[in-house]
């Protein structure tokens, strides 16, 4: 198993480009989720999935969107990209919701985003 | 203000000494409190997930402890090794009912192992 993948690895935006952070898990979780990580402060939930055709948005969904239409995937987009976005970006995936259950959550690699 | 609270920030360890970091959090009701290790470059990989009725829990090197009381949890490493060089992240899970449940991140301690 891959676990879960992410691509690209970096990527350099202009402000005002858009672009998409892909994301693919092999693991058959219905949970997905995007987060990104900012120097000195904990990893913050920008969208998440229940299931295919399922997303709502986390505690910073201004900027993104997603989409879920198989199982296996969930990409981010950016829609009009600004310096503020500049982050790290982890997917993750769970079998299961967070709050009440005991699993284990597997994150991807990252994308490491800058927007100049 | 962040509902979970890592201490110390960084810290720099000889390698096969021995180190605890802290982590006191503030979510309430509590669910889960969950260890995670992130190498540079890398996504976070779990060590140990606690209920709140569990007081410790091992990985290897890594013990886990958690007080639900006090609201405080532990991470202790045993003779460290220079692989154990990684940020440590401890995340609390609140109980909630809606879809997702929720996670609070604290913002990592920095360990350094030097030979």
């Amino acid at each position: 198993n891959a676990g879960v993948t992410q691509t690209p690895k970096f990527q350099v935006l202009k402000t005002g480009q858009s672009m998409t952070l892909q994301c693919a898990q092999d693991m058959n979780h219905e949970y997905m989720s995007w987060y990104r990580q900012d120097p000195g402060m904990g990893l913050r939930l920008i969208h998440y999935s229940v299931g295919a055709g399922i997303t709502d948005q986390g505690e910073v969904p201004n900027g993104y969107n997603v989409s879920r239409s198989t199982t296996e995937d969930f990409p981010l987009r950016l829609l009009s990209a600004a310096p503020s976005q500049t982050s790290v970006y982890f997917c993750a995936s769970s079998y299961s919701r967070m709050g009440l259950s005991y699993n284990e959550q597997f994150f991807g690699p990252g994308t490491r985003l800058t927007v100049l | 203000k962040n509902q979970v609270e890592q201490s110390p920030q960084s810290l720099i360890i000889l390698e096969g000494k021995n180190c605890t970091l802290q982590c006191n959090y503030t979510v309430s009701p509590f669910s889960n409190l969950r260890w995670y290790k992130q190498d540079t470059g890398r996504g976070p990989v779990s060590l140990t997930i606690m209920t709140f009725s569990e007081n410790t829990k091992s990985n290897g090197r890594y013990t886990a402890t958690l007080d639900a009381d006090t609201k405080q949890s532990s991470l202790h490493i045993t003779a460290s090794q220079l692989s154990d060089s990684a940020s440590y992240i401890c995340v609390v899970s609140g109980m909630t009912t809606d879809s997702w449940g929720k996670l609070q991140f604290g913002a990592g301690t920095q360990v350094v192992v030097t030979p």
